[in-house]
């Protein structure tokens, strides 16, 4: 079947670092795969996709790369800023049923200056 | 921004009580999906559609019931609310060809007493 396993959380980062939140996938057939984003009180926000393999997603400096040898969609960042904090979730998208949608459980990130 | 909106944005019913959600689109979009987001659970889907009149179910399909008469609106029902169905529900449409992501609403809190 299909599911998606991301980095548990909390994850508390200083202003400018480095972030790499895991995600690896397992899919029955070629899905796509994202990275939405959700700031407290809203709903989800699509930050990047990615449809076949070795496509790279980028958005607002964050980037992922689509690996079908690891099964993986790591999101990444340089140098994160406060307003970056936030609930990431990992996603992928199976057409054959009705592009249904699963989801990592998610993955909070607070930023500290 | 994707044309959807919930409501009510908030509600507290009482156990027993029906209670029906409400997600519009403006989108002309043909998937219209429902989840509930719990801590520690992520997103799971509870049912959706595939077009007017067609839905199937999800995940966490019990205790919940939909309908969709018109292209725009999807009704999500619970018949007899349980304080287990406490939870933020998420509408979220897709269907735009060649685009398989998700645009997600703002969101329900529902508080059962």
């Amino acid at each position: 079947g299909n599911s998606v396993t991301q980095m548990e959380g909390p994850v508390t980062l200083s202003e400018e670092a480095f972030l790499t939140i895991n995600c690896t996938y397992t899919a029955t057939g070629y899905p796509s795969l994202f990275w939405y984003v959700q700031y407290p009180g809203e709903g989800l926000q699509l930050l990047l996709k990615a449809t076949k393999a070795d496509d790279k997603g980028s958005n607002k400096g964050f980037e992922a790369t689509y690996r079908k040898e690891t099964t993986s969609f790591h999101l990444e960042k340089g140098s994160v800023q406060v307003s970056d904090s936030a609930v990431y979730f990992c996603a992928l998208s199976d057409r054959d049923t009705g592009n249904q949608f699963y989801f990592g459980t998610g993955t909070s990130l607070t930023v500290i200056p | 921004d994707a044309g959807i909106t919930q409501s009510p944005r908030h509600k507290v019913t009482e156990t027993g009580t029906p209670v029906t959600l409400r997600c519009h689109q403006t989108e002309n979009h043909r998937y219209m999906y429902w989840y509930r987001q719990d801590p520690g659970h992520g997103l799971r889907l509870i049912h959706y559609s595939y077009g007017v009149k067609d839905t199937d179910k999800g995940e966490v399909s019990d205790g919940y019931s939909v309908s969709r008469s018109k292209t725009e609106d999807f009704l999500l029902t619970l018949e007899s609310a349980t304080s287990s169905q406490t939870s933020v529900y998420f509408c979220a449409i897709s269907g735009a060809y060649g685009k398989y992501e998700q645009y997600f609403g703002p969101g329900t809190r529902l508080t059962v007493t």
